[in-house]
């Protein structure tokens, strides 16, 4: 089984929708993150959480709200949908050394009509 | 703020051949590490390599080493003995020591011709 997974994998909403992507992860990690991935962009970081009452903002946050229900669940909600949300979007979570590097789920392709 | 800089959007390679994918980054910290991360069509971002900045070594993982000019803030990968399954978009990406935020690169496409 998948140490980090993400669901849905692809999404198609209409604007102005409410969405929530979901991320579990089985590695016992404190950390998780979201990020976004858009073509010739590279990943930026939406959100990040150190422990279920540490949660950050990361570079791109606007238009974005996280929840951090347990230690092993992290989502991200777009509360109205819009166009140029369009992305890949990541989860990502690692232990609590600074040498220690993050593990990345599967991505899910969300389109927004 | 930090930046790290892939020049190469696309760069291609024939099998059991060798490619070096280019990186630079700029940061005024002097404890950083930096990383390559893989992401083939199947969308997973996998870790390839990473480096200590303290480390004066290159670091190697069988046919992947990076060469590591810290003056020259300079980062590329090496890949030796191509293989189909190499065929990815390669990440470089950066860490500062104190935070957990990780900054990424553009990306690199790589293509392995038979």
């Amino acid at each position: 089984d998948a140490d980090v997974t993400q669901t849905p994998r692809n999404r198609i909403t209409k604007t102005g929708k409410r969405i929530m992507l979901e991320c579990s992860q089985t590695k016992g990690h404190d950390r998780m993150y979201w990020y976004r991935q858009d073509p010739g962009l590279g990943l930026r970081l939406i959100y990040y959480s150190f422990d279920v009452k540490d949660i950050n903002k990361g570079e791109i946050s606007d238009g974005y709200s996280v929840s951090r229900q347990a230690q092993a669940k992290f989502s991200l909600s777009l509360e109205s949908a819009i166009p140029n949300q369009t992305a890949l979007y990541f989860c990502a979570t690692k232990g609590r050394g600074l040498t220690d590097t993050q593990y990345f789920g599967p991505g899910t392709r969300l389109t927004v009509l | 703020a930090q930046t790290v800089t892939q020049s190469q959007p696309e760069m291609s390679v024939q099998e059991a051949e060798t490619v070096t994918l280019s990186c630079t980054y700029d940061t005024s910290e002097s404890d950083y590490y930096l990383f390559w991360y893989k992401q083939p069509p199947s969308r997973q971002m996998i870790l390839v390599i990473r480096q200590e900045a303290y480390k004066q070594q290159n670091a190697t993982e069988n046919r992947f080493s990076v060469n590591f000019q810290k003056a020259a803030k300079s980062f590329s990968l090496k890949i030796s003995d191509s293989q189909l399954g190499d065929a990815a978009m390669y990440f470089c990406a950066y860490r500062s020591g104190n935070t957990d935020k990780l900054i990424f690169g553009t990306g690199t496409r790589l293509q392995v011709f038979p």
